[in-house]
Parts: structure tokens; C-alpha cells; sequence
């Protein structure tokens, strides 16, 4: 099984600024990757695949990057409906897995 | 569009089966595969497994020998059983459309917003 370990746990930033959150694979996963987005009570939500495509209506401040082992999600500019939980999930191996997830909180 | 809704018992015995199914509105559940993942309290997310219309089914390693995935397209449902739960079961359950083809895992475009399924006596 592969193992996912995002960083930080937790990432406090302001409205407007930018943040960066990263995803590391305990192997390589090429660029099998994709990330999510889960705000509280709601679904979670496909942000990225192939670790740097927007899945459709993902505004453009998302943007993603990465392959092999590292990984990283960036938000150019963070608005008020971003912060949230953020989880990567890897899809080179048959058993799909997931980091631990980063919250994005308000600074 | 394409929504998916959890529903079952939200309390469950220990050692009894799990039970829960999703239905699939604004879709027809034909031509995809559809996943159920969960997170226990405080831990990550956890792929259970997947199944296609057909009947086709695969799962994690890990719960293999107690999952049951089963398909209703009359209905445009899906279901979850997981036999002999205990507290470790405990869980928010999710039901997800996966994008994986008979050859390739992929992601999962859609999900429902998750049930909490407590094992507790």
C-alpha cells in the first residue's frame, strides 16, 4: 500500500494570500494524483487529476504540481470559500489512498 | 446534475452486519464504477471498494473478507454490507462515483456528503 503524507496538518493564512500545501508518496506514483477539497456538512469535492489538471468549474487560483514522490496544491489568492479541508489521493496503485488531509484555516 | 445520497442506520451492534446504500439521482448509475470510502474519527480517508453495473466488484485488501458491494440499476442504487463490525468500524461513510475503466483506477469526480455509522452496543 502506498502511503500519502500531507503537510502541514494545519495551514493558518489570511484572505488573500497565498497557500501551499504539500502531498508526499512513499513511492513513486508518476502523476496519479488528485486532490480534494471537504467543507463542513458538505461532499467532497474533485479540485485536480493527473496532479495538475482543474476538474471542471475549479476556479483557476487553484493550481496544482508535482510527480514521482512530491506533490504540491497552491491557492494564488485565497478567498473566503477556500478554507476547508484539502485531502491528495493517489491512483497508481489498484488500493487508492489518501493523505491525512490539511485544513486551511483563517489567520 | 448527478447527485448521490447516503442512508442507513446510523447505530449499528457490535459483531452485526453494516448496511447502507446510495442512491444515484440526476444519472443513471450505468457505464460508471461507484466506490464507498470512509474516515474513521480522527484518522484518513479509506477506499472499501468499488463496483461496476455489471456486477463486477474489487476491494480494499484490508476489509475484503467482510464487504459486500451489490447493484440495483432499477433503482439506481448501490450498497455497502460489512459483516462482524466493531468500534474500529466506526466511521463517516461515503459514497463516490469512480472514474476507473476495467483496466485503470482513477479518481472520484462525485461524492455524496457522508453518513456517520457509529458500532456501539
Amino acid at each position: 500500500e502506498i502511503v500519502m503524507t500531507q503537510s502541514p496538518a494545519t495551514l493558518s493564512v489570511s484572505p488573500g494570500e497565498r497557500a501551499t500545501l504539500s502531498c508526499r508518496a512513499s513511492q513513486s506514483v508518476s502523476s496519479d494524483l488528485a486532490w480534494y477539497q471537504r467543507k463542513p456538512g458538505q461532499a467532497p469535492r474533485l479540485l485536480m487529476y493527473a496532479a495538475s489538471t482543474r476538474a471542471t468549474g475549479v476556479p483557476a487560483r487553484f493550481s496544482g504540481s508535482g510527480s514521482g514522490t512530491e506533490f504540491t496544491l497552491t491557492i494564488s489568492s485565497l478567498q473566503s470559500e477556500d478554507f476547508a479541508l484539502y485531502y491528495c489521493q493517489q491512483y497508481n496503485n489498484w488500493i487508492r489512498t489518501f493523505g491525512q488531509g490539511t485544513k486551511v484555516e483563517i489567520k | 446534475q448527478v447527485q448521490l445520497q447516503e442512508s442507513g442506520p446510523g447505530l449499528v451492534k457490535p459483531s452485526e452486519t453494516l448496511s447502507l446504500t446510495c442512491s444515484v439521482s440526476g444519472g443513471s448509475i450505468s457505464s460508471y464504477y461507484w466506490s464507498w470510502i470512509r474516515q474513521p474519527p480522527g484518522k484518513g480517508l479509506e477506499w472499501i471498494g468499488y463496483i461496476y453495473n455489471s456486477g463486477t466488484t474489487n476491494s480494499n485488501p484490508s476489509l475484503k473478507s467482510r464487504v459486500t458491494i451489490s447493484v440495483d440499476t432499477s433503482k439506481n442504487q448501490f450498497s455497502l454490507k460489512l459483516s462482524s463490525v466493531t468500534a474500529a468500524d466506526t466511521a463517516v461513510y461515503y459514497c463516490a462515483r469512480d472514474i476507473s475503466t476495467v483496466t485503470t483506477v482513477y479518481w472520484f469526480d462525485l461524492w455524496g456528503q457522508g453518513t456517520l455509522v457509529t458500532v456501539s452496543s
